[in-house]
């Protein structure tokens, strides 16, 4: 049974830091892992989409890198911002279902 | 088009009543998905849909939970016989398939509190 574990559960850094997030995955026979930002109170927006095939994918500040073969991921956040603040959750996809298997999150204080 | 909407937002029922939520997805997504959230927990998989058929459903979806999408447009979840331990937040997701990239894109959920 896939299991998507992402540590720290809470971060809290100084704006403009650089900071990394760490997700980890049980089962490395994953159709594509995405990254998604939730509000307090909203719905999830969806950051970066890795295909199994690819290493890596990058928009803006954001940077998601995966290695399927060690169950990881990580999403580094450059220069980071006060409205960076959210909880950022990892999500594995086993097949092209898509049915979304998730982490927990780490909740993200950025601090002005 | 303004996105995946979910009605209503917030509902607080008491145990044992039956509850119903409605998702308008996307216009153009044939996929939809339902999810269910608690606090300081990622969501998890309910059910989803592929134009109006209901292609799998999780076992936490018990006997008590029942979802359909009758013209392959917007769905409904229905609780009945609400238990304390259904208090989360629902949320909604859709998707077109097959596409390039099949992002979910989510609504920003229904909180139900069940006294």
């Amino acid at each position: 049974k896939q299991e998507v574990t992402q540590i720290p559960a809470a971060l809290s850094v100084p704006e403009g830091e650089n900071l990394v997030l760490n997700c980890s995955f049980t089962d490395s026979a994953i159709y594509n892992l995405q990254w998604f930002r939730q509000d307090p109170g909203k719905g999830l927006t969806s950051l970066l989409l890795i295909q199994s095939s690819q290493r890596e994918q990058t928009s803006g500040r954001l940077n998601a890198s995966l290695d399927k073969s060690s169950g990881r991921s990580t999403l580094y956040i450059a220069a980071s911002q006060p409205g960076d603040s959210a909880t950022y959750l990892c999500a594995v996809s086993p097949d092209s279902n898509y049915q979304l298997i998730w982490g927990a999150g780490t909740k993200l204080i950025i601090k002005p | 088009d303004t996105g995946v909407s979910q009605d209503p937002r917030h509902k607080i029922t008491k145990r044992g009543q039956n509850v119903t939520f409605r998702c308008d997805p996307i216009s153009e997504h044939n996929r939809l998905y339902w999810y269910r959230q608690t606090l300081g927990q990622g969501p998890e998989f309910l059910t989803y849909f592929q134009n109006e058929a209901q292609l799998e459903k999780s076992r936490l979806l018990s006997d008590r939970f029942s979802a359909e999408r009758p013209k392959g447009s917007f769905s409904t979840l229905e609780i009945q016989r609400t238990e304390q331990g259904d208090s989360a937040m629902y949320l909604c997701a859709s998707s077109f398939s097959p596409g390039l990239v099949e992002t979910q894109y989510f609504g920003p959920g229904t909180r139900l509190l069940v006294l």
